[in-house]
């Protein structure tokens, strides 16, 4: 079965400090994994995508198929960062684009 | 600039009253969904829909109907509102694939007492 799992609810850091916030996932196939961000009182939001390696923000996501994981990580925290990030996965054999979600984890930068 | 748009804000409604929640994409995608969202839940998928008059069942779809007879348009419809589906809801929308992440609305924050 698709799942994924983020296993910290709540991240709690003082700004300038580096920021990793974990994703596991389980899927048999060839995943697409994203990670997406809902700042106070806004829309959830695409932050990045695995299949294009980009950073955004400073936050970067590096795909470890050998340990299911997909990590959101940046070097050195601001205190804009705050907000809650979902992370989520794509089957490829799916060609209907449902994604699963896990939990969420509340970010928290602290001045 | 608003590419997803929830027709309500807030919705207060009553045990057992028939509720419709709207959703309107301007994109042009294939896809659309209705979440749910809890505090340390995530987003739960209720129903999607690829194509007009085509649905889905998600994870969770027991209570809830959904309706797509226009491409642009995705319907959410609580048949008898009861108090456990008080939450968060957020539609979305993707192209067929998912490949290009999906365009969230604001949500909608439906109380039912």
């Amino acid at each position: 079965a698709q799942r994924v799992t983020q296993p910290e609810k709540l991240l709690s850091v003082f700004k300038g400090a580096p920021v990793e916030l974990k994703c596991n996932y389980s899927y048999s196939g060839s995943p697409e994994l994203f990670w997406y961000v809902q700042y106070s009182r806004q829309r959830l939001q695409l932050l990045l995508r695995h299949i294009s390696r980009e950073s955004i923000k400073g936050f970067t996501a590096d795909l470890n198929k050998g340990e299911t994981s997909f990590h959101l990580k940046k070097p050195f925290a601001q205190e804009e960062d705050s907000a809650m990030y979902y992370c989520a996965l794509s089957g490829s054999s799916s060609n209907t684009g449902k994604l699963i979600f896990g939990q969420g984890t509340t970010l928290q930068v602290k001045p | 600039d608003v590419k997803v748009t929830q027709s309500s804000r807030y919705l207060v409604k009553r045990t057992g009253e028939k509720v419709f929640l709207e959703c309107v994409q301007d994109m042009d995608h294939e896809n659309m969904f209705w979440y749910r969202q809890d505090p340390g839940l995530g987003l739960r998928l209720i129903y999607f829909s690829y194509d007009v008059k085509m649905k889905e069942k998600g994870d969770i779809p027991e209570g809830y109907s959904v309706s797509r007879e226009k491409k642009e348009r995705f319907s959410l419809i609580l048949e008898s509102a009861s108090t456990n589906q008080t939450s968060m809801y957020l539609c979305a929308s993707s192209w067929m694939t998912g490949s290009g992440g999906y365009t969230f609305g604001s949500g909608t924050r439906l109380t039912v007492v």
